[in-house]
């Protein structure tokens, strides 16, 4: 069954920027929406954004252009570069795949997700 | 932007009670796409209910979704030792931005 995992620096000075990289592995990465969720410790879940595997990044406005998101098919990955982090964005950050809400829709649920990766931003 | 709010903020039952989650929305959710999750200590949610009320695959029929408009409820028939968790609804009818709400703990009375 397809699997997500998550990986990238425990660690991140803030100003910094923040890469992580989610490894698709037991299915295509092809023809889906691929997206990002955060979640501060003891706290909800914040949508980063997605982007579906030939691009199209639909981005979550209050980021602004902090996020930048890429697949690369031949790896089977995709990647979220987040820029000038602060503490606010020390959170665990998951991986997840987009179920569509129907045709011609940009939005959807999560039906698959990653284990997640903490990300703290601390000098 | 949608702003869903859940209540209780805690739920406090015993295995074999049933549990009422509420989710109310700040606005109409579009088309009710509105779904819910389950997340356990250390681990990430999983899906059990999109679309208001059409379980995902594998989740047992105890869960139920219903609502419509601004207010929706996930309904656990019998809890079993293992639903004891923080559940979340998500909206995904009017975006951006996709929006969660702050979540319910389910907790052993």
């Amino acid at each position: 069954q397809v699997q997500l995992q998550e990986s990238g620096p425990g660690l991140v000075k803030p100003s910094e920027t923040l890469s992580l990289t989610c490894s698709v592995s037991g299915g295509s990465i092809g023809g889906y929406y691929w997206s990002w969720i955060r979640q501060p410790a003891g706290k909800g879940l914040e949508w980063i954004g997605h982007i579906y595997t030939s691009g199209s990044p639909y981005n979550n406005p209050s980021l602004k252009s902090r996020v930048t998101m890429s697949v690369d098919r031949s790896k089977s990955e995709f990647s979220l570069t987040l820029t000038s982090v602060t503490p606010a964005d020390t959170a665990v950050y998951y991986c997840a795949r987009l179920a569509l809400a129907g045709p011609g829709s940009r939005e959807g649920f999560f039906d698959l997700w990653g284990r997640g990766t903490l990300v703290t931003v601390s000098s | 932007e949608i702003v869903l709010t859940q209540s209780p903020g805690t739920l406090s039952l015993s295995p074999g009670e049933r549990a009422t989650l509420s989710c109310r929305a700040s606005q109409s959710v579009s088309s009710s796409f509105l779904a819910w999750y389950q997340q356990k200590p250390g681990q990430a949610p999983r899906l059990l209910i999109y679309s208001t009320s059409t379980r995902a695959t594998g989740i047992p029929d105890r869960f139920s979704g219903s609502g419509s408009g601004t207010d929706f409820t996930l309904t656990i028939s019998r809890l079993e030792p293992e639903d004891f968790a923080v559940y979340y609804c998500q909206q995904y009818g009017s975006s951006p931005p996709i929006t969660f709400g702050q979540g319910t703990r389910v907790e052993t009375k």
